[in-house]
């Protein structure tokens, strides 16, 4: 069965260091996501990316934050300077169409730990 | 403003027994949808239900939905110990179809 994979599963970094979190969507989808989930706190969006573009981000998703998809099957998300409070799960989503009409496929997502 | 809220937070029942879970939002939606998380795992969709759906069944997951009241239950009937998760409901608000917002969950343990 097809599936969101994401590495790493878990990356410790210094405070300001840059992290790049990456994923490979299901092959066929066209809607990309980047959540994250805070130890203990609710799952929060990040940002979509469709057709190559943002179609929309959050107020979390400040100029820290950036996403890409350099080829065909990665998507990856840049922390560029991170900080103690990116600590959290990230947890990228692919669908096949909008989402009123079907699920989101998560991965596994990556622990980040800012120290 | 908060969408997505759970009740209960927390719920341990005995394997076997039915397992109720509440979701209430606050803005008109697209659609809603229910997802499990195993501790420390990823979300795995459960089932979705549309705004003009009231009642959905998968195996024993069985969802209803009240746009009225702007609620949502699930119902995991007979459960086991391999039911034992975290759920969340997560809301697709009409208009806006490219986020999901979510709740804080409700953790569900299911003792042998």
């Amino acid at each position: 069965e097809p599936e969101v994979t994401q590495t790493p599963s878990h990356q410790v970094t210094q405070m300001g260091q840059e992290v790049i979190l990456r994923c490979v969507p299901i092959s066929n989808h066209l809607y990309f996501y980047w959540y994250r989930q805070i130890l203990g706190q609710k799952v929060e969006f990040l940002v979509s990316f469709y057709n190559n573009e943002i179609s929309e981000k959050s107020e979390i998703f400040d100029d820290q934050f950036s996403v890409e998809r350099p080829d065909g099957s990665n998507f990856t998300l840049k922390i560029r300077s991170t900080k103690l409070e990116d600590s959290a799960m990230y947890f990228c989503a692919s669908s096949m169409g909008q989402l009123r009409t079907g699920e989101l496929f998560f991965g596994e997502g990556s622990r980040l730990t800012v120290l | 403003s908060q969408q997505g809220e759970e009740d209960p937070q927390a719920l341990s029942i005995q394997e076997g027994e039915n397992a109720t879970m509440n979701c209430s939002y606050k803005t008109s939606i697209n659609n809603l949808q229910w997802y499990r998380q195993n501790s420390g795992r990823g979300l795995v969709h459960l089932i979705l239900i549309r705004s003009n759906e009231r009642e959905k069944h998968s195996g024993r997951l069985r969802v209803t939905l009240d746009t009225s009241k702007k609620s949502s239950s699930l119902l995991i009937t007979a459960s086991r110990a391999a039911d034992t998760a975290s759920y969340f409901c997560a809301t697709d608000r009409a208009g806006n179809n490219r986020k999901l917002i979510w709740g804080l969950g409700t953790s569900l343990a299911v003792n042998p």
